[in-house]
């Protein structure tokens, strides 16, 4: 089955340690976004790749960097992990075509700062 | 003004009613209207789509869309204790990238 997958589902990382967040899919689709959600909170969008192309929101905290490699793949790199960053983090995936922007989102990453 | 909201809840049904959840949006320009379903601790999985004015159905699902009013509704009929979750709403401007949530509204379908 085509599907959005996310790597590791769980993450525990200490206070200021880097962690690297992945999210796979086979739906083939060409624009990739990451959000962050917290408890009883609306996804966040943090920022989306159209095929190769990134785009960050302009309140994305420099903190957290996006590499996509190819058309499957996309990383969320947290540089330096503040306890304010702990959070589900959600990958979704969309096929843009006319008007539509159906999103698919991943399991999601439930990150734990100590 | 947050540009789509809704009640957070709980909205509490007995089983087998029809739960009425709302939401409204404040960008005029948007086309595009989603309602996902999301369990506690998951990710949002998407229950259906809709473009136009009037009502679509989906099984026991019903979206209602008035632009006119930035409104947009879902009925769930038959309400079962499995849908018991967080509905959010989310709203595209017109196929662009931004789609932005609402916070969601609990739902608590008792048995």
């Amino acid at each position: 089955d085509a599907m959005v997958i996310q790597n590791p589902r769980y993450q525990v990382t200490q206070f200021g340690k880097p962690v690297t967040l992945s999210c796979s899919q086979t739906l083939n689709h060409n624009v990739m976004y990451w959000y962050q959600q917290k408890s009883s909170q609306a996804p966040k969008l943090l920022f989306h790749y159209y095929d190769k192309d990134f785009n960050n929101e302009a309140d994305t905290p420099d903190n957290f960097q996006s590499r996509r490699p190819n058309t499957s793949f996309c990383f969320l790199d947290i540089r330096s992990p503040g306890l304010g960053d702990a959070a589900m983090y959600l990958c979704a995936t969309s096929l843009i075509q006319g008007r539509t922007d159906t999103q698919y989102f991943g399991p999601g990453t439930r990150l734990t700062v100590l | 003004q947050k540009e789509v909201e809704q009640n957070s809840g709980p909205l509490s049904v007995p089983e087998g009613a029809i739960a009425s959840l709302n939401c409204t949006y404040s960008d005029r320009g948007s086309q595009s209207f989603f309602w996902y379903r999301q369990y506690s601790g998951k990710s949002p999985e998407l229950i259906m789509f809709i473009y136009s004015n009037g009502d679509k159905e989906d099984g026991r699902f019903t979206a209602q869309l008035n632009k006119a009013s930035q409104y947009v509704s879902l009925l769930i009929r038959d309400s079962q204790p499995s849908d018991s979750a967080t509905y959010l709403c989310a709203v595209n401007r017109n196929g662009g990238f931004k789609t932005i949530f609402g916070a969601g509204t609990r739902l608590f379908v008792k048995a």
